[in-house]
């Protein structure tokens, strides 16, 4: 089965740096999301992309987060100005067409460490 | 999105079926029923969903009571490695609505014992 891979699997960075966290969904996907899982919590939305554009964003979603997707395969989210809280699991996940009665696919995750 | 409410966790011995209730009652006429599984921080795995009949795949079967209002995901013959975090999710749907993210829980432990 096509995978959604997510590169590094760990980020290890310091307090007010920028991290950018790699993605490349499924070819033939149109939507993409990124999620995030603070440790012992819920998995958590964060933002949704199509088209090129940002369909939906959370409130965890603020001005210090951005998405892009820079070439034809890669979705990328970037942090510029990490903080603590920011540590945790995310995951990319992408789908075909974005309708309601379709899967999401997963990556196995980035774990983000803010020291 | 409507609120769905599953046990904590739950306990299920190696080879037996899992049976994992889900109420969700306040759901909509056109919302889905999704159930995805997260073993130990991996990312979520899709295992099957539904919006009024019953559906079967090579995971799981989907049972959805006839008022929509709560579903049973059944691992038919559990295993060690289906011990995971199983997530019942209602996913938002309706004519012109552009919100097709999942919203996670807090789902169920599933621990299955040897």
């Amino acid at each position: 089965e096509p995978e959604v891979t997510q590169t590094p699997s760990h980020q290890v960075t310091q307090m007010g740096q920028e991290v950018i966290l790699r993605c490349v969904p499924i070819s033939n996907h149109l939507y993409f999301y990124w999620y995030r899982q603070i440790l012992g919590q819920k998995v958590e939305f964060l933002v949704s992309f199509y088209n090129n554009e940002i369909s939906e964003k959370s409130e965890i979603f603020d001005d210090q987060f951005s998405v892009e997707r820079p070439d034809g395969s890669n979705f990328t989210l970037k942090i510029r100005s990490t903080k603590l809280e920011d540590s945790a699991m995310y995951f990319c996940a992408s789908s075909v067409l974005g309708i309601t009665n379709e899967k999401l696919f997963f990556g196995s995750g980035t774990q983000l460490s803010v020291l | 999105d409507a609120k769905t409410t599953q046990p904590p966790s739950m306990d299920c011995a190696e080879g037996r079926a899992a049976n994992l209730p889900c109420n969700h009652s306040t759901i909509s006429g056109n919302e889905y029923v999704y159930w995805y599984r997260q073993i130990h921080s991996q990312g979520p795995q899709y295992i099957i969903h539904g919006l009024k009949n019953n559906e079967t795949n090579e995971m799981a079967s989907l049972i959805i009571t006839e008022d929509r209002k709560s579903s049973t995901l059944i691992l038919p013959h559990a295993t060690l490695r289906d011990t995971a975090v199983y997530y019942c999710i209602v996913r938002v749907a309706g004519e012109g609505s552009n919100d097709y993210k999942l919203s996670f829980g807090a789902g169920t432990t599933v621990t299955v014992r040897a």
